[in-house]
Protein backbone atom coordinates (compact mmCIF):
# COMPACT_ATOMS: atom_id res chain seq x y z
CA UNK A 1 0.00 0.00 0.00
CA UNK A 2 1.78 3.23 -1.26
CA UNK A 3 -0.90 5.75 0.78
CA UNK A 4 -2.81 6.83 -2.06
CA UNK A 5 -6.00 5.73 -2.18
CA UNK A 6 -8.81 5.87 -4.98
CA UNK A 7 -12.65 5.62 -4.82
CA UNK A 8 -14.24 3.40 -5.93
CA UNK A 9 -12.77 0.66 -7.02
CA UNK A 10 -14.70 -0.86 -9.36
CA UNK A 11 -17.25 0.72 -11.50
CA UNK A 12 -19.64 -0.29 -14.03
CA UNK A 13 -21.55 2.03 -16.33
CA UNK A 14 -23.72 2.16 -19.39
CA UNK A 15 -23.47 3.85 -22.36
CA UNK A 16 -23.72 7.91 -22.01
CA UNK A 17 -24.09 7.90 -18.41
CA UNK A 18 -21.55 10.61 -16.47
CA UNK A 19 -18.84 8.85 -13.74
CA UNK A 20 -16.83 10.24 -11.64
CA UNK A 21 -13.46 8.91 -9.66
CA UNK A 22 -11.37 10.45 -6.62
CA UNK A 23 -7.88 9.81 -5.60
CA UNK A 24 -6.56 10.62 -2.45
CA UNK A 25 -2.69 11.58 -2.58
CA UNK A 26 -0.29 10.64 -0.21
CA UNK A 27 -0.45 13.64 2.21
CA UNK A 28 2.13 16.74 1.46
CA UNK A 29 2.79 15.55 -1.75
CA UNK A 30 1.84 18.34 -4.06
CA UNK A 31 2.17 16.54 -7.82
CA UNK A 32 -0.72 14.41 -8.82
CA UNK A 33 -1.59 12.72 -11.90
CA UNK A 34 -4.20 10.66 -13.32
CA UNK A 35 -3.33 7.83 -16.11
CA UNK A 36 -5.39 5.03 -17.98
CA UNK A 37 -4.08 1.86 -18.39
CA UNK A 38 -6.04 -0.17 -20.96
CA UNK A 39 -5.09 -4.49 -21.01
CA UNK A 40 -2.07 -5.74 -21.92
CA UNK A 41 -0.81 -2.05 -22.20
CA UNK A 42 1.33 0.83 -20.11
CA UNK A 43 -0.03 3.21 -18.28
CA UNK A 44 -0.86 6.16 -20.45
CA UNK A 45 -0.58 10.23 -19.09
CA UNK A 46 -3.66 12.03 -18.68
CA UNK A 47 -3.16 15.35 -16.75
CA UNK A 48 -0.83 16.83 -14.14
CA UNK A 49 -1.34 18.73 -11.31
CA UNK A 50 0.74 21.01 -8.66
CA UNK A 51 -1.10 21.66 -6.04
CA UNK A 52 -4.53 22.83 -7.35
CA UNK A 53 -3.44 23.59 -10.61
CA UNK A 54 -3.66 21.71 -13.75
CA UNK A 55 -0.50 22.20 -15.55
CA UNK A 56 -0.42 19.33 -17.96
CA UNK A 57 -3.33 17.39 -20.59
CA UNK A 58 -2.45 14.90 -23.07
CA UNK A 59 -4.07 15.04 -26.42
CA UNK A 60 -6.33 11.50 -24.60
CA UNK A 61 -8.08 13.67 -22.98
CA UNK A 62 -11.00 14.90 -24.61
CA UNK A 63 -13.53 17.35 -23.84
CA UNK A 64 -15.59 14.41 -22.16
CA UNK A 65 -13.27 14.38 -19.23
CA UNK A 66 -12.57 16.98 -16.65
CA UNK A 67 -10.51 16.90 -13.87
CA UNK A 68 -10.02 18.78 -10.66
CA UNK A 69 -7.79 19.23 -7.56
CA UNK A 70 -9.71 21.61 -5.05
CA UNK A 71 -7.73 23.13 -2.38
CA UNK A 72 -4.36 20.95 -3.99
CA UNK A 73 -5.47 17.99 -1.98
CA UNK A 74 -7.74 15.02 -3.36
CA UNK A 75 -8.55 15.19 -7.22
CA UNK A 76 -11.38 14.04 -9.24
CA UNK A 77 -11.44 12.77 -12.90
CA UNK A 78 -14.90 12.93 -14.47
CA UNK A 79 -16.17 11.47 -17.66
CA UNK A 80 -19.41 12.63 -19.25
CA UNK A 81 -21.11 10.67 -21.75
CA UNK A 82 -18.77 7.37 -21.27
CA UNK A 83 -18.72 5.52 -24.52
CA UNK A 84 -17.54 1.91 -24.68
CA UNK A 85 -13.92 3.19 -25.82
CA UNK A 86 -13.41 4.77 -22.37
CA UNK A 87 -13.41 1.67 -20.34
CA UNK A 88 -9.85 1.22 -18.72
CA UNK A 89 -7.97 1.43 -16.01
CA UNK A 90 -7.13 4.65 -14.25
CA UNK A 91 -4.81 5.39 -11.94
CA UNK A 92 -3.95 7.97 -10.05
CA UNK A 93 0.09 8.64 -8.45
CA UNK A 94 1.65 11.38 -6.17
CA UNK A 95 4.76 12.57 -5.35
CA UNK A 96 6.82 15.66 -4.68
CA UNK A 97 9.26 17.70 -6.18
CA UNK A 98 11.00 14.95 -7.73
CA UNK A 99 10.53 12.44 -10.42
CA UNK A 100 9.44 9.83 -8.55
CA UNK A 101 5.24 9.00 -8.61
CA UNK A 102 3.73 6.70 -6.48
CA UNK A 103 0.25 4.58 -7.56
CA UNK A 104 -2.70 4.31 -6.23
CA UNK A 105 -4.26 1.18 -6.53
CA UNK A 106 -6.90 2.32 -9.76
CA UNK A 107 -10.31 2.38 -10.55
CA UNK A 108 -11.46 0.21 -13.40
CA UNK A 109 -14.27 1.42 -15.44
CA UNK A 110 -16.37 -0.93 -17.57
CA UNK A 111 -18.86 0.96 -19.93
CA UNK A 112 -21.77 -1.55 -21.63
CA UNK B 1 7.07 12.78 -27.94
CA UNK B 2 9.11 9.91 -26.01
CA UNK B 3 8.79 6.46 -26.77
CA UNK B 4 9.60 3.33 -24.73
CA UNK B 5 10.16 -0.04 -26.02
CA UNK B 6 10.26 -2.97 -23.84
CA UNK B 7 11.33 -6.50 -24.29
CA UNK B 8 10.41 -9.30 -23.89
CA UNK B 9 6.89 -9.50 -23.32
CA UNK B 10 6.78 -12.63 -21.88
CA UNK B 11 9.45 -14.17 -20.07
CA UNK B 12 9.80 -17.71 -17.81
CA UNK B 13 12.28 -18.81 -15.88
CA UNK B 14 12.93 -21.32 -13.58
CA UNK B 15 12.72 -20.45 -9.30
CA UNK B 16 16.94 -19.39 -8.50
CA UNK B 17 17.37 -18.16 -12.28
CA UNK B 18 17.99 -14.46 -13.11
CA UNK B 19 15.79 -12.67 -14.92
CA UNK B 20 16.41 -9.70 -17.79
CA UNK B 21 14.22 -6.98 -18.84
CA UNK B 22 15.27 -4.29 -21.47
CA UNK B 23 14.15 -1.31 -22.45
CA UNK B 24 14.92 1.44 -24.87
CA UNK B 25 14.02 5.21 -25.18
CA UNK B 26 13.86 8.04 -27.97
CA UNK B 27 14.27 11.11 -25.94
CA UNK B 28 17.80 12.17 -25.16
CA UNK B 29 16.22 14.59 -22.96
CA UNK B 30 14.97 11.73 -20.82
CA UNK B 31 17.06 11.54 -17.19
CA UNK B 32 14.90 9.20 -15.01
CA UNK B 33 14.07 5.61 -15.20
CA UNK B 34 11.74 3.70 -13.12
CA UNK B 35 10.72 0.20 -12.87
CA UNK B 36 7.45 -0.93 -11.46
CA UNK B 37 5.94 -4.07 -10.87
CA UNK B 38 2.26 -4.62 -11.12
CA UNK B 39 0.18 -7.89 -9.61
CA UNK B 40 -3.14 -8.59 -10.98
CA UNK B 41 -5.28 -6.11 -9.72
CA UNK B 42 -3.36 -3.82 -8.69
CA UNK B 43 -1.53 -0.15 -9.37
CA UNK B 44 2.13 -0.36 -10.50
CA UNK B 45 4.02 -0.89 -7.53
CA UNK B 46 7.77 1.20 -7.83
CA UNK B 47 10.39 -1.38 -7.35
CA UNK B 48 13.50 0.79 -8.28
CA UNK B 49 14.74 4.15 -10.26
CA UNK B 50 17.76 5.36 -11.92
CA UNK B 51 19.06 8.91 -12.70
CA UNK B 52 21.05 9.83 -15.78
CA UNK B 53 24.01 10.89 -13.80
CA UNK B 54 24.03 7.30 -12.56
CA UNK B 55 24.66 4.31 -14.49
CA UNK B 56 24.27 1.44 -12.08
CA UNK B 57 21.81 1.11 -9.09
CA UNK B 58 21.29 -1.70 -7.00
CA UNK B 59 18.73 -3.11 -4.34
CA UNK B 60 19.16 -6.32 -2.75
CA UNK B 61 18.19 -8.70 -5.67
CA UNK B 62 17.26 -6.15 -8.46
CA UNK B 63 19.79 -3.94 -10.44
CA UNK B 64 19.04 -1.39 -12.97
CA UNK B 65 21.89 -0.25 -15.41
CA UNK B 66 21.70 2.21 -17.92
CA UNK B 67 23.56 3.43 -21.28
CA UNK B 68 22.63 6.83 -21.67
CA UNK B 69 24.95 6.77 -24.75
CA UNK B 70 22.70 3.65 -26.42
CA UNK B 71 19.39 5.28 -25.26
CA UNK B 72 18.63 1.78 -23.35
CA UNK B 73 18.51 0.53 -19.68
CA UNK B 74 17.55 -2.78 -18.13
CA UNK B 75 16.36 -4.89 -15.21
CA UNK B 76 18.07 -7.58 -13.64
CA UNK B 77 16.50 -10.00 -11.22
CA UNK B 78 19.00 -12.46 -9.63
CA UNK B 79 17.99 -15.26 -7.41
CA UNK B 80 13.84 -15.29 -8.85
CA UNK B 81 11.52 -16.23 -6.47
CA UNK B 82 7.69 -17.24 -7.15
CA UNK B 83 6.22 -14.14 -5.63
CA UNK B 84 8.52 -12.28 -8.42
CA UNK B 85 5.82 -13.03 -10.98
CA UNK B 86 3.82 -10.14 -12.09
CA UNK B 87 4.17 -7.76 -14.97
CA UNK B 88 7.13 -5.48 -14.94
CA UNK B 89 6.96 -2.05 -16.57
CA UNK B 90 9.88 0.52 -17.47
CA UNK B 91 9.00 4.17 -18.22
CA UNK B 92 11.38 6.95 -18.75
CA UNK B 93 10.76 11.11 -18.24
CA UNK B 94 12.14 14.33 -19.83
CA UNK B 95 11.52 15.80 -17.09
CA UNK B 96 9.65 19.33 -17.62
CA UNK B 97 6.91 20.66 -15.47
CA UNK B 98 5.18 17.40 -15.38
CA UNK B 99 8.13 14.96 -15.16
CA UNK B 100 5.29 12.77 -16.85
CA UNK B 101 6.30 9.16 -17.28
CA UNK B 102 5.76 7.33 -20.72
CA UNK B 103 5.94 3.61 -20.10
CA UNK B 104 6.88 0.51 -22.14
CA UNK B 105 4.33 -2.34 -23.26
CA UNK B 106 5.57 -4.25 -20.04
CA UNK B 107 6.91 -7.83 -19.55
CA UNK B 108 5.53 -10.66 -18.20
CA UNK B 109 7.29 -12.19 -15.58
CA UNK B 110 6.53 -15.99 -14.48
CA UNK B 111 8.79 -18.10 -11.96
CA UNK B 112 8.29 -21.65 -12.30
CA UNK B 113 9.34 -24.49 -9.60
Amino acid sequence: DTGVSQDPRHKITKRGQNVTFRCDPISEHNRLYWYRQTLGQGPEFLTYFQNEAQLEKSRLLSDRFSAERPKGSFSTLEIQRTEQGDSAMYLCASGRSTDTQYFGPGTRLTVL
Amino acid sequence: GENVEQHPSTLSVQEGDSAVIKCTYSDSASNYFPWYKQELGKGPQLIIDIRSNVGEKKDQRIAVTLNKTAKHFSLHITETQPEDSAVYFCAASSGGTASKLTFGTGTRLQVTL
